[in-house]
């Protein structure tokens, strides 16, 4: 099975600052994917960005990046740029094959408080 | 991405009885879950819910406590049944398989609140 783990309950930062949130996982897989969701207080979970196993690049989606290092198993949520409205819950996610091998759940970390302050 | 609602979006709900939450989605899909987000906590995969046929449940959740429905490729319901407190989570059900996506990026719906007394 795959294992997510963040280590960082809580993380602050001041707006216009970038924040790394780490990420780190487990699997016996050669081919696997990695996700970072936001949650506001409003309870929703926002996709934010994705990165495959087999990805020769970092993936990037404005100003969030991804700092893949398949070696340590690592996939880092950077957020460039801080906004306030960047508060929120964020959530590293690995997908895992449910029976049958052809659809995946996905598999949560803990979750990274995020405040950004002014 | 799709626009995927949920009703109702809270609830507050005395012990003992049920609960029926809906997720309506603007295109179809392949694939619908429904996730437990119990307070402070992540989340956690309850059920798929398979198109006409029974969900596929994960180990802990059974269909009697947490029975759901997906007639269609659009719709899907989860129902709390017997609520006792702990039931108090946020439940999120979540798609895959849109067109144009990637078939293992899940989009979720805003969350159903609920609160058990």
């Amino acid at each position: 099975a795959q294992k997510i783990t963040q280590t960082q309950p809580g993380m602050f930062v001041q707006e216009k600052e970038a924040v790394t949130l780490d990420c780190t996982y487990d699997t016996s897989d050669q081919s696997y994917g990695l996700f970072w969701y936001k949650q506001p207080s409003s309870g929703e979970m926002i996709f934010l960005i994705y990165q495959g196993s087999y990805d020769e690049q970092n993936a990037t989606e404005g100003r969030y990046s991804l700092n893949f290092q398949k070696a340590r198993k690592s996939a880092n949520l950077v957020i460039s740029a801080s906004q306030l409205g960047d508060s929120a819950m964020y959530f590293c996610a690995m997908r895992d094959p449910l029976m049958g091998g052809s659809n995946y759940k996905l598999t949560f970390g803990k979750g990274t408080l995020l405040t950004v302050n002014p | 991405s799709a626009v995927i609602s949920q009703k109702p979006s809270r609830d507050i709900c005395q012990r003992g009885t049920s609960l029926t939450i809906q997720c309506q989605v603007d295109s179809q899909v392949t694939m619908m879950f429904w996730y437990r987000q119990q307070p402070g906590q992540s989340l956690t995969l309850i059920a798929t819910a398979n198109q006409g046929s029974e969900a596929t449940y994960e180990s802990g959740f059974v269909i009697d406590k947490f029975p759901i429905s997906r007639p269609n490729l659009t719709f899907s319901t989860l129902t709390v049944s017997n609520m006792s407190p702990e039931d108090s989570s946020i439940y999120l059900c979540s798609v895959a398989g849109l067109a144009g996506v990637r078939t293992d990026t899940q989009y979720f719906g805003p969350g159903t609140r609920l609160t058990v007394l």
